[in-house]
């Protein structure tokens, strides 16, 4: 099946911890994308990488970090430098027709 | 984000009856694009527009972008219990990057 693929599919994390979300695309996508959605809200740019290797910070990239090393993975890791990491993360990739699709998501908890 | 802002908030609708999720922003929309999204899930892709005065059907479910390519609507047909969840609309602003509505949470009532 081609898609894109999030893991966990929830995350529990103790404040003061690092966590990396794994994002997985097979649908041959250069760009990808990650955001953050809170209840209520719409989504949120964290983080973007139009190529590999490549990445730009999106509109609430603090506390946060990602890696691009290859086309198929852009994993995003929430570090305790995040204030308020609890939220659902949402990862996204975009065809060459500028449509953008997204993942299941994974939903983060900070006991 | 206040670039884009969405309405209604929620909708709540018999089975059977049309409505309209409006979609606007201040600024020329380079794409529009229309998700859907049930609790807890992803978003799933229904229509992305790019041209002024573009319509687009997908089953029960018309989206148009306007004239001057700051407002879209979409249009939901005869509708079934099935339609129910939130509606995202999404931007592109020329910044290789989307910006979303803060989303239509609709409820059919049968």
């Amino acid at each position: 099946d081609g898609g894109i693929t999030q893991s966990p599919k929830y995350l529990f994390r103790k404040e003061g911890q690092n966590v990396t979300l794994s994002c997985e695309q097979n649908l041959n996508h250069d760009a990808m994308y990650w955001y953050r959605q809170d209840p209520g809200q719409g989504l949120r740019l964290i983080y973007y990488s139009q190529i590999v290797n490549d990445f730009q910070k999106g509109d609430i990239a603090e506390g946060y970090s990602v890696s691009r090393e290859k086309k198929e993975s852009f994993p995003l890791t929430v570090t305790s430098a995040q204030k308020n990491p609890t939220a659902f993360y949402l990862c996204a990739s975009k065809n060459y027709n500028n449509e953008q699709f997204f993942g299941p998501g994974t939903r983060l908890t900070v006991l | 984000s206040q670039e884009l802002e969405q309405s209604p908030q929620s909708l709540i609708v018999q089975e059977g009856k049309n409505l309209t999720i409006n979609c606007t922003s201040s600024k020329t929309l380079y794409g529009l694009y229309w998700y859907k999204q049930k609790y807890g899930e992803g978003l799933i892709f229904l229509m992305m527009l790019q041209k002024g005065g573009e319509e687009k059907s997908h089953e029960k479910i018309t989206a148009k972008l306007d004239e001057k390519k700051q407002q879209s609507s979409l249009h939901i047909t005869a509708s079934q219990p099935s339609h129910a969840g939130i509606y995202l609309c999404g931007a592109d602003l020329g910044a290789q990057k989307l910006v979303f509505g803060q989303g239509t949470r609709l409820t059919i009532n049968p």
